[in-house]
């Protein structure tokens, strides 16, 4: 089957510990992304990548780094940095170029810092 | 940047009804809004999207309106079910070139009573 897959689905951490999500796609897409979401706040872009060895910061990157060196991966983590890391957090792949941005989704990795 | 405003945050109807949920954007160059489903402890799913040069768009239950002039889109669910029950978000960007990004409202919390 085709799609995204994040791992794990719950993730506890103490605080002052860095953490890595994982997000893998099998959908040969070019293009893959990194949200946040709060109860409340919707979803809020923290990091993009449209090409592999490339990314952008998106509107809360501070606190968070990824990497992207190769297609299919694109993992997230979470540094001692992040004041608030408690949240949901959504993986997304999408087509580069082309008339069609349409982003899928995975399930997420609900993060919890004590 | 862009910035998506979407109401209301929570809205309850009974079954057979119909729902509306309503989004504004402010960047005039964004042209391409997609509406995305969630239920809970899942990632987001497409269920309909349009583009700026269509006014309207049917799928089944499901309908969006785009008012250009205006800067705002609707989504129309019609005879809604209980398995409609779920948190609904509408999105904006602009299509084309190296842009991929997605500007999401904060969402809207549907429930079906049966």
């Amino acid at each position: 089957d085709g799609g995204i897959t994040q791992s794990p689905k719950y993730l506890f951490r103490k605080e002052g510990q860095n953490v890595t999500l994982s997000c893998e796609q099998n959908l040969n897409h070019d293009a893959m992304y990194w949200y946040r979401q709060d109860p409340g706040q919707g979803l809020r872009l923290i990091y993009y990548s449209q090409i592999v060895n490339d990314f952008q910061k998106g509107d809360i990157a501070e606190g968070y780094s990824v990497s992207r060196e190769k297609k299919e991966s694109f993992p997230l983590t979470v540094t001692s940095a992040q004041k608030n890391p408690t949240a949901f957090y959504l993986c997304a792949s999408s087509m580069a170029g082309g008339s069609n941005n349409e982003q899928f989704f995975g399930p997420g990795t609900r993060l919890t810092v004590l | 940047g862009e910035n998506v405003e979407q109401h209301p945050s929570t809205l309850s109807v009974q079954e057979g009804d119909s729902a509306v949920i309503k989004c504004t954007y402010s960047d005039s160059a964004s042209n391409y809004f997609p509406w995305y489903k969630q239920e809970l402890g899942k990632g987001p799913q497409l269920i309909i999207d349009i583009r700026s040069n269509v006014g309207e768009k049917k799928d089944q239950r499901i309908a969006v309106t785009l008012n250009k002039t205006a800067k705002h889109f609707s989504l129309h669910i019609t005879e809604t079910q209980p398995e409609d029950s779920a948190v609904y978000f509408c999105a904006a960007s602009r299509r084309g070139g190296s842009n991929y990004k997605l500007t999401f409202g904060k969402g809207t919390l549907l429930t079906v009573n049966p």
